[in-house]
């Protein structure tokens, strides 16, 4: 069965303290893995997609890079307005229009 | 603009009440969804519709019901809902591709649904 599982399921962070995020997935071909970030009482606003082992992108102070088992979301020099709940889903080859499966997301904090 | 509107943002319902939660998307997408998110629980798909069609109806009880009558409306129709439906449900919509392409989903703001 396709699994994703975040951790740690919460981090705190000063401000300027750089960390990572962890997603692990288990899926039967991946077709693509996405990060999300998500704002209390709002949807989930769209980060990355990535593809396929060994590719990475970047935006900002976020970088998401992906192996073969999992993908991290590299925070560097956080701020407080980075401070969210950050969810990572994954699509597998043959699946569903549609169907991503979602992790249960680590939430964010990031105090002055 | 946001790319998906969803009204209302707020909604508190009866179990005996029928209401819809409404969604439109101005992205230009040819496939729209609606997920739930419970508290403490992962995203769960509920309903795929590609080109007005259902193509996946993921379980879900018949007291809801979904309907697409073009590709940038959905809505999601609620009749005899129980306590435990109270959740934010999340209107997305993406452009389908094959089946081995990845298909990048973007989320509306959801609407926040309280059954009393």
């Amino acid at each position: 069965e396709d699994q994703v599982t975040q951790s740690p399921e919460a981090l705190r962070l000063q401000e300027g303290e750089s960390s990572s995020l962890n997603c692990s997935y288990t899926v039967s071909g991946l077709r693509g893995l996405f990060w999300y970030r998500q704002d209390p009482g709002k949807g989930p606003e769209f980060l990355f997609t990535l593809y396929s082992a060994g590719e990475e992108k970047e935006k900002e102070r976020l970088k998401a890079t992906l192996t073969k088992k999992e993908s991290f979301l590299h925070i560097t020099a956080p701020k407080p307005e980075d401070s969210a709940t950050y969810l990572c889903a994954v699509q597998a080859r043959g699946s569903t229009l549609g169907r991503l499966y979602f992790g249960r997301g680590t939430q964010l904090t990031v105090w002055p | 603009e946001t790319g998906v509107t969803q009204t209302p943002r707020h909604l508190v319902m009866g179990m005996t009440n029928k209401k819809s939660l409404k969604c439109e998307q101005h992205l230009g997408h040819n496939a729209m969804y609606w997920y739930k998110q419970s508290a403490k629980k992962p995203l769960e798909l509920m309903f795929v519709y590609s080109l007005e069609e259902r193509v996946e109806n993921n379980s879900v009880p018949s007291r809801f019901s979904p309907e697409c009558p073009n590709s940038s409306h959905l809505f999601l129709h609620l009749h005899t809902l129980q306590p435990e439906d109270s959740a934010l449900y999340l209107c997305a919509s993406s452009q389908g591709g094959g089946p081995n392409s990845g298909n990048t989903i973007y989320f509306g703001e959801g609407s926040w649904l309280t059954v009393v």
